[in-house]
């Protein structure tokens, strides 16, 4: 069954730093995803992207975040210089809006900040 | 503005029992109501969806139930089995081209 995959699975990195958060969505998917989860909270939705751009960003996703599709596989999550607060998990998703399907979440990246 | 929220943060069932997880909304433009499992360190994963036009769909071993007039939204599942464990969300879609709105989860025990 195809899936979605995230590398890495955890990430651990000093306050200050670039994390790049990688995803490769399902191969025929279109809309893709990232969404963050608090320790013990709920998903939060940070950035939606479509047609090579952002469809929608949240409150969450500031001028720190990036996103990007380099080629024509993966989809990144760049975060410029890392908080304290940013330690989460990480989940990219992706949808195939052309068959009207759910979205597909990746196992997740559990990015700490130190 | 707009919310998907959950009454219990917690419960338990005993292995073969039914359970029902509830969660009310606000939103009445939401097209979609999506409930999802996470079992620990893995991602959110589809369990079963329901359109805004129906007040009742059936999966395997789960039944969602939504009602708008009080714009709540339930989840049945039947006979659980400890592989039932796991958090549980609703979520909620305006339309298929808009984000998911995850509500607070629900974790489920399943006692032996």
């Amino acid at each position: 069954e195809p899936e979605v995959t995230q590398t890495p699975s955890h990430q651990v990195t000093q306050m200050g730093q670039e994390v790049i958060l990688r995803c490769v969505p399902i191969s025929n998917h279109l809309y893709f995803y990232w969404y963050r989860q608090i320790l013990g909270q709920k998903v939060e939705f940070l950035v939606s992207f479509y047609n090579n751009e952002i469809s929608e960003k949240s409150e969450i996703f500031d001028d720190q975040f990036s996103v990007e599709r380099p080629d024509g596989s993966n989809f990144t999550l760049k975060i410029r210089s890392t908080k304290l607060e940013d330690s989460a998990m990480y989940f990219c998703a992706s949808r195939d809006l052309t068959a009207n399907t759910e979205a597909f979440f990746g196992q997740g990246t559990r990015l700490t900040v130190v | 503005g707009e919310s998907v929220g959950l009454h219990l943060p917690t419960l338990s069932v005993q292995e073969g029992d039914n359970s029902i997880i509830n969660c009310a909304y606000s939103n009445s433009a939401s097209d979609y109501f999506i409930w999802y499992k996470q079992e620990s360190g893995k991602g959110p994963q589809f369990i079963i969806d329901i359109r805004s036009n129906m007040d009742k769909r059936q999966g395997q071993r789960v039944t969602v139930l939504l009602n708008k007039t009080v714009k709540h939204l339930s989840l049945q599942i039947a006979a659980t089995q400890p592989g039932d464990s796991a958090v549980y969300f609703c979520a909620e879609n305006r339309n298929r081209d808009d984000k998911i709105i995850f509500g607070k989860g629900t974790r489920l025990h399943i006692l032996p």
